[in-house]
Order: C-alpha cells, then sequence, then structure tokens
C-alpha cells in the first residue's frame, strides 16, 4: 500500500516547548489531514488542508500543505499537558492513507 | 466539525457467536463511510469502503463473509463480525467522508471507536 512516512515516532517534550512533526512520501496527493488520538477514542480532525502550499492555523497548531505535494508539517506552539496523545497525517489520492502516528509526551 | 457516533462503545462475547457495530453520521448525509481495525500502538488499517446502496469494498486481506458491512441509509453503516473469535478482539472505528466546499475538498470525522473482546 501507499507508504506515509511520519517522523518523528515519539517525542518527549517539557511543558511550553513547541512540537514540530512531519510527513513524507514519494506519491502527490491532493488533501492532507491532521488527527490527534487519545488512548481509546477515536482520531479528532485538528487540520485540513486542500491546496498546495497552504499554510492553516489552529488555535496553538499550524500545519502546511507542502509545495511539492509530497509532504506536510504539523507545529504544536506552547505545548501543554493535554497535547499528549498520538498524532496522525493523512493524505488523500484516490483514497485515504494514514502515516504510522507521532507519540507526543510532555512532561509537566 | 462533524460528528460520528459509533455504538457500542465496547462489547465482550463469547467466541462463535456474532456482534453488530453501528456508525452513524449525525448531522451529515456520507455516501462512504470506511471501517478501520487498530492494533495497540499502531496506525489505522483499513478494512473497508462502505458505499450507500451498494457493495462494500474490501481491503486485500479482509474476509468479506467474515466482516459483513450494512450501508443501507446516507447517515449508517453497520460492521458485523461473525462468529467472532479471540484473535478478531481489537478497536475497530469507523469514519465517515464528508465534501467540505468543493468536489475534491473531503475529509474523513471518526467515531469514537468500539473495543471489541472476543472470550
Amino acid at each position: 500500500g501507499q507508504q506515509l512516512n511520519q517522523s518523528p515516532q515519539s517525542m518527549f517534550i517539557q511543558e511550553g516547548e513547541d512540537v514540530s512533526m512531519n510527513c513524507t512520501s514519494s506519491s502527490i496527493f491532493n488533501t492532507w489531514l491532521w488527527y490527534k488520538q487519545d488512548p481509546g477514542e477515536g482520531p479528532v480532525l485538528l487540520i485540513a488542508l486542500y491546496k498546495a502550499g497552504e499554510l492553516t492555523s489552529n488555535g496553538r497548531l499550524t500545519a502546511q500543505f507542502g509545495i511539492t505535494r509530497k509532504d506536510s508539517f504539523l507545529n504544536i506552539s506552547a505545548s501543554i499537558p493535554s497535547d499528549v496523545g498520538i498524532y496522525f497525517c493523512a493524505g488523500r489520492r484516490n483514497q485515504f492513507y494514514f502515516g504510522t502516528g507521532t507519540s507526543l509526551t510532555v512532561i509537566p | 466539525g462533524a460528528v460520528v457516533s459509533q455504538h457500542p462503545s465496547r462489547v465482550i462475547c463469547k467466541s462463535g457467536t456474532s456482534v453488530k457495530i453501528e456508525c452513524r453520521s449525525l448531522d451529515f448525509q456520507a455516501t462512504t463511510m470506511f471501517w478501520y481495525r487498530q492494533f495497540p500502538k499502531q496506525s489505522l488499517m483499513l478494512m473497508a469502503t462502505s458505499n450507500e446502496g451498494s457493495k462494500a469494498t474490501y481491503e486485500q486481506g479482509v474476509e468479506k463473509d467474515k466482516f459483513l458491512i450494512n450501508h443501507a441509509s446516507l447517515t449508517l453503516s453497520t460492521l458485523t463480525v461473525t462468529s467472532a473469535h479471540p484473535e478478531d478482539s481489537s478497536f475497530y472505528i469507523c469514519s465517515a467522508r464528508d465534501i467540505v466546499r468543493l468536489v475534491g475538498e473531503e475529509t474523513q470525522y471518526f467515531g469514537p471507536g468500539t473495543r471489541l473482546l472476543v472470550l
């Protein structure tokens, strides 16, 4: 199946620090989505990107659709304990493909 | 954002029984819904795509007679795990596709998931 390389796999950061994670692929996508999943819950949509170069913010979260359409990044500024969870990227061509996830731990 | 509900949230059943999981889009119509399976600390594995009014499309390696999918209306899709066995124990998540504004701009909204434990 389609490969989406998401990195880093896990992050341990201090409260207040900024976080950056990204997804890359060898193929072009038409849409990039970022989700957060808490334990025992379904993923919750954070940001949706539909155009190459698009930069979109949602509170402390910012995500960009790469110009090449093969990558996307998600930044979280001034992290807080409730940011803990697993973050997934998803890219869409004819169907959606999901990254392997980034596990974020925020140390108070 | 759009809301997708899933029922039940968790179920424990005996080996050999069948379990039905419902997925509903609450405030939008979804012609397409997806069913995923997720193992601990792993990403989402697409099982099948459910299209309203037509047969579901199953991913390679997913038994269609084992995992029955019905998408009878624009707001409801069901997954039935037939003759469940312990190896079917997992976290099952549905999602619904929503077209945001224009054709081509679409996203997926996920349900809260169903934890299945087969004894």
